[in-house]
């Protein structure tokens, strides 16, 4: 798998529910961070987490990190319509100063009305 | 809240020809970046710019490619001769705040998208 891939690559559930996207990396990291990009829009950041983190909560929103599994999820609890967007993770590789995020092909998340 | 701003939102133009994309980062960032989107796949990096010189690039920023800040406040991205291959969106961030040093998320445009026929 690539730096940063994203499963499921879409998701469509009912509105109300919850949805969990999960992030696989291959290397080290400084941090993991997720985006969330409207159709035709910028990316806008959502939630960091750190290598030394395990989870982490904004909203309705929880990451989870776990190193040894060089693994990420991010929960959207009780779901809405607007919610409906591509979620991205991007990871932050030691050893560069900006050398830029790699981000995986994100997953399309639809919340059905 | 501030917000990088990008111009134009939409740009056509023929294969062979020089493009410029233009951004305004966020004014009191440090770090500028170029990335980019084909159609369906993943946010490529391009390039990070710090100090008024590139910091780093990726393969993809090739000799075709340049950015320029040239007058305190926009940030561009030059494409010398445009292949088809380059359509794309085209998005700017920047980061770093003077008075955050640690805050490393990236504020993104809402992109320029670039179609080369």
């Amino acid at each position: 798998s690539q730096q940063g891939e994203e499963d499921p690559q879409a998701l469509s559930i009912q509105e109300g529910e919850n949805a969990t996207m999960n992030c696989s990396y291959k290397t080290s990291i400084n941090n993991l961070q997720w985006y969330r990009q409207n159709s035709g829009r910028g990316l806008v950041h959502l939630i960091l987490i750190r290598s030394n983190e395990r989870e982490k909560h904004s909203g309705r929103l929880r990451v989870t990190l776990d190193t040894s599994k060089k693994s990420s999820s991010l929960l959207i609890t009780a779901s809405r319509a607007a919610d409906t967007a591509s979620y991205f993770c991007a990871t932050d590789i030691p050893g560069g100063g900006a050398d830029g995020l790699t981000f995986g092909k994100g997953t399309h998340l639809i919340i059905q009305p | 809240e501030p917000e990088v701003t990008q111009t134009p939102s939409h740009q056509v133009t023929q294969m062979g020809q020089e493009v410029i994309l233009r951004c305004v980062p966020i004014s009191n960032h440090l770090y500028f970046y170029w990335y980019r989107q084909i159609l369906g796949q993943k946010v490529e990096f391009l390039v990070s710019f710090y100090n008024n010189e590139i910091s780093e690039k990726s393969e993809i920023f090739d000799d075709q490619f340049s950015v320029e800040r040239p007058d305190g406040s926009n940030f561009t991205l030059k494409i010398r001769s445009t292949k088809l291959e380059d359509s794309a969106m085209y998005f700017c961030a920047s980061n770093l705040d003077r008075d955050m040093p640690t805050n490393e998320k990236l504020f993104f445009g809402s992109g320029t998208q670039l179609s080369v026929l």
